[in-house]
């Protein structure tokens, strides 16, 4: 069964707006992690948030974790058109299990 | 380091026929993953192997699937026989056990079975 599960599906936004992704999960957790795949491709990792941080930056990124509402948030600002791609939260199972799990994750189409 | 190997990239078979994908961790890395890929599914956890061992396999879907890492360097998923409904792209990844380690993707096989 899939762990975590982002929200929206789909998003479409002009060059230079804000993207935010949200993504919920079901049970504890030792960290969470976001990923980005650009069409044909591998999913490459974009940053890891551990359970006991709230919010993480990296360059244009921004994620924040809040594990009382089991939920997690990816702040891309100032979008640019190479930002297109679907962006996935993975997320481990709790206790001594890392083993990654994704969800559906959620298509970004930025619009020169 | 070149990042996860896998092959072949692309796999065109017919139903019924054995189909293996293999996959080169990066070296040094103890995890394994096998990951299935799928519009309807998205992406599911297959098999994960650490320190060349079968750990979890419960998202094997069904006995004609099969994985063996024989080695710290290399892995294969078996299907025998294939049927259609295993058309998908096949990811292997690799990472260092722990809490705060990122997993490393392969370009991936896609597979359709014809």
């Amino acid at each position: 069964s899939q762990q975590g599960e982002e929200d929206p599906q789909a998003l479409s936004i002009q060059e230079g707006e804000n993207a935010t992704m949200n993504c919920s999960y079901k049970t504890s957790i030792n960290n969470l992690q976001w990923y980005r795949q650009n069409s044909g491709r591998g999913l490459v990792h974009l940053i890891l948030i551990r359970s006991n941080e709230r919010e993480k930056h990296s360059g244009r990124l921004r994620v924040t974790l809040d594990t009382s509402k089991k939920s997690s948030s990816l702040l891309i600002t100032a979008s640019r058109a190479a930002d297109t791609a679907s962006y996935f939260c993975a997320t481990d199972r709790g206790g001594g299990s890392y083993i990654p799990t994704f969800g559906r994750g959620t298509s970004l189409i930025v619009h020169p | 380091d070149a990042g996860v190997i896998q092959s072949p990239r692309h796999e065109v078979t017919e139903m019924g026929q054995e189909v293996t994908l293999r996959c080169k961790p990066i070296s040094g890395h103890n995890s394994l993953f096998w990951y299935r890929q799928t519009m309807m599914r998205g992406l599911e956890l297959l098999i994960y192997f650490n320190n060349n061992v079968p750990i979890d396999d419960s998202g094997m879907p069904e006995d004609r699937f099969s994985a063996k890492m024989p080695n710290a360097s290399f892995s294969t998923l078996k299907i025998q026989p294939s049927e259609p409904r295993d058309s998908a792209v096949y990811f292997c990844a690799s990472s260092l056990t722990g809490a705060s380690t990122e997993a490393f993707f392969g370009q991936g096989t896609r597979l359709t079975v014809v």
